[in-house]
Order: C-alpha cells, then structure tokens, then sequence
C-alpha cells in the first residue's frame, strides 16, 4: 500500500526566503508525482507533474525533483512571496487514484 | 471559464436528509472523481468513473452512490446524511488513463455541515 508523508505539517518563513516541501513515499515504482497547492477554501490547484523518468520539473519559480530510488520529492520555491502562502500537496497515483499527503501549510511573513 | 465546477458551495442540512452535489467538466476528460477532505485536510478518493463506468469504489457507506449520466458529469447523492458526513467534497477530473498519464483538476470543493 503506498503512503505518502509531508514534513513538516507547517512552516513559517519571511518574505524572500526560499522555501523547501518534503515529500516521501513507501513504493518507488510510481508513474509521476504531482505537486498541488490549496488556497483556503478553495480547491487544489496542480502546479507541477513529474513522470517518473524525469529528475526535475520547472515552472517559474517552482521547482520540483524526483528521486525514485530513495522514495523522495522536493518542491522548491524561490523568492518567496505572501501570495504563496498556501497549503502545499504532494501525491502519486495508486490503483488508478491519487495518494495524497496530509500537505504543509506555508505561511510567507511580509 | 471554470474548468471543474461543483454545486452547491455549501451545504448545511439536518441528520437523515438526504442530498446531492453536482459536478461538471468542461475539459472534455474522460475521468472523473470524487474525493472527501476530512477536518485534519486529509484528501481521500470515494469513487471514480471512466467513460460512465465506476472503477474504482474505496470503502465507502452505501449511503453514498454516485452517478455519471455522461462523461462530463458526475453527481454524488447522500442518504440518511450523518454527522460525520461533514467534510468538504470535491470532484476532480482528469484525461483517459487517469492518475497515472495526466494531472487532475480539481473543483473548488463543497463544504456540507450535518447538524
């Protein structure tokens, strides 16, 4: 069964600082990873997907690796800005549904 | 345009009510789910159906069918609602092949309060 963790729960960081998501899963043998963001009471929002044969994945500001081996993906986000205070999610598919971790709140202090 | 659309936003009802939310996509997928986010914002799948078809029905009370009158839709009726039915729902779809070949798109979710 594939479980995915984020650590940590939360994070808090000043304006500019470059923010780093954990995200770990139990099986490696994953087609993609994708990255979502929730805004409150919103829904989810996908910002990047890797498939499993690539290593990184680039949009703006974000950027998103993949290790397969070692059960890990990182989203990094550069210079960040108040407007990126969100909830950040992780998930892999699983039987045809996506397995999600619980997310990281982040919140970027002005 | 709003690619994934659910109705209602909220929903505040009494126990044993019986109610449904509805859910349309206008991306032209061929996918369409839905999924429950408890009160710790932890997102776990109900159902899935491909092209009008369930294939995939987690562990999920009898209360709850789901029905796709075509691909775009895909509405969720509740029975005999429960307390603990109180979450938020949202419906996600995506293109053929699901989780495993493209990203999902999400709506923005409906709230229901069982009081």
């Amino acid at each position: 069964k594939q479980e995915v963790t984020q650590i940590p729960a939360a994070l808090s960081v000043p304006e500019g600082e470059n923010l780093v998501l954990n995200c770990s899963f139990t099986d490696s043998a994953i087609y993609n990873l994708q990255w979502f963001r929730q805004d409150p009471g919103k829904g989810l929002t996908s910002l990047l997907l890797i498939q499993s044969s690539q290593r990184e994945q680039t949009s703006g500001r974000l950027n998103a690796s993949l290790d397969k081996s070692s059960g890990r993906s990182t989203l990094y986000i550069a210079a960040s800005q108040p407007g990126d205070s969100a909830t950040y999610l992780c998930a892999v598919p699983n039987d045809y549904k996506l397995s999600f971790g619980a997310g990281t709140t982040v919140t970027v202090r002005a | 345009d709003t690619a994934v659309s659910q109705t209602p936003k909220y929903l505040v009802t009494q126990m044993g009510n019986d109610k449904s939310i509805k859910c349309e996509q206008n991306l032209g997928h061929d996918t369409m789910y839905w999924y429950k986010q408890d009160s710790k914002k932890f997102l776990k799948i109900m159902f899935s159906y491909n092209n009008k078809e369930l294939i995939i029905n987690e562990t999920v009370p009898n209360r709850f069918s789901p029905k796709s009158p075509d691909k775009a839709h895909l509405n969720l009726h509740i029975n005999s609602l429960e307390l603990g039915d109180s979450a938020v729902y949202f419906c996600a779809s995506s293109q053929q092949g699901g989780a495993y070949n493209s990203p999902l798109h999400f709506g923005n979710g409906t709230r229901l309060t069982v009081t």
